[in-house]
């Protein structure tokens, strides 16, 4: 079962434009929701982290939005650069779950000039 | 601060073979994390330490799998009798663990592809 779910696989933005990507997940335990960026031969990098009793969270270019009521996140990105091209997965964790995250299966982002 | 290292970056193997990982987290992290990413997917929990200690093992970690952390600094991930399916790139990931939310640092991974 697919707990944390990115249902865009891919996502093709102008340079200096807004990237929006989403995150949907079904496990009200999820206390913590973070995004991660991964480009090719690296390992994931952290980004952005919202806590579940906040609705956002801004981070320079970066902004999450969480709706609970709607099991909903967003990453927002402005202005998108050519540099954050890479595959950005949603991630979270449950309470008292010793931390280990749960993945989607990520976007990838194409910010093309 | 040189960040989680692994060790190799690319293992080729026959099915059946035996193969181990290395994971060497950032220094003063007390959490070591290992995942799996497949193709098309997000990484998987497998496992994790809290220094020396295993403390959670995923149903998706079979018999076959077994992980140490020794000392409670570097980690190794053995699989045994590889199959095909066990081709993946597994990532290794730390924190440290203060209590609340502490964000994990990833590891470069490991490909793994048994023939």
């Amino acid at each position: 079962d697919q707990q944390v779910k990115q249902n865009s696989p891919s996502l093709s933005v102008q340079e200096g434009r807004i990237s929006i990507l989403n995150c949907d997940y079904t496990n009200s335990m999820f206390d913590y929701f973070l995004w991660y960026k991964k480009y090719p031969a690296e390992g994931p990098t952290f980004l952005i982290s919202i806590s579940s009793i906040k609705d956002k969270n801004e981070d320079g270019r970066f902004t999450v939005f969480l709706n609970k009521s709607a099991k909903h996140l967003s990453l927002h990105i402005v202005p998108s650069q050519p540099g954050d091209s890479a595959v950005y997965f949603c991630a979270a964790r449950v309470t008292g779950g010793g931390n280990k995250l749960t993945f989607g299966t990520g976007t990838q982002l194409k910010v093309e000039l | 601060d040189t960040g989680v290292s692994q060790d190799p970056r690319h293992k080729i193997t026959k099915r059946g073979q035996n193969v181990t990982f290395r994971c060497d987290p950032i220094s003063e992290h007390n959490r070591l994390y290992w995942y799996r990413q497949t193709l098309g997917q997000g990484p998987e929990f497998l496992t994790y330490f809290q220094n020396e200690a295993q403390l959670e093992k995923s149903r998706l970690l079979s018999d076959r799998f077994s992980a140490e952390r020794p000392k409670g600094s570097f980690s190794t991930l053995e699989i045994q009798r590889t199959e095909q399916g066990d081709s993946a790139m597994y990532l290794c990931a730390s924190s440290l663990q203060t209590g609340g939310f502490n964000e994990q640092y990833f590891g470069p991974g490991t490909r793994l592809t048994v023939t």
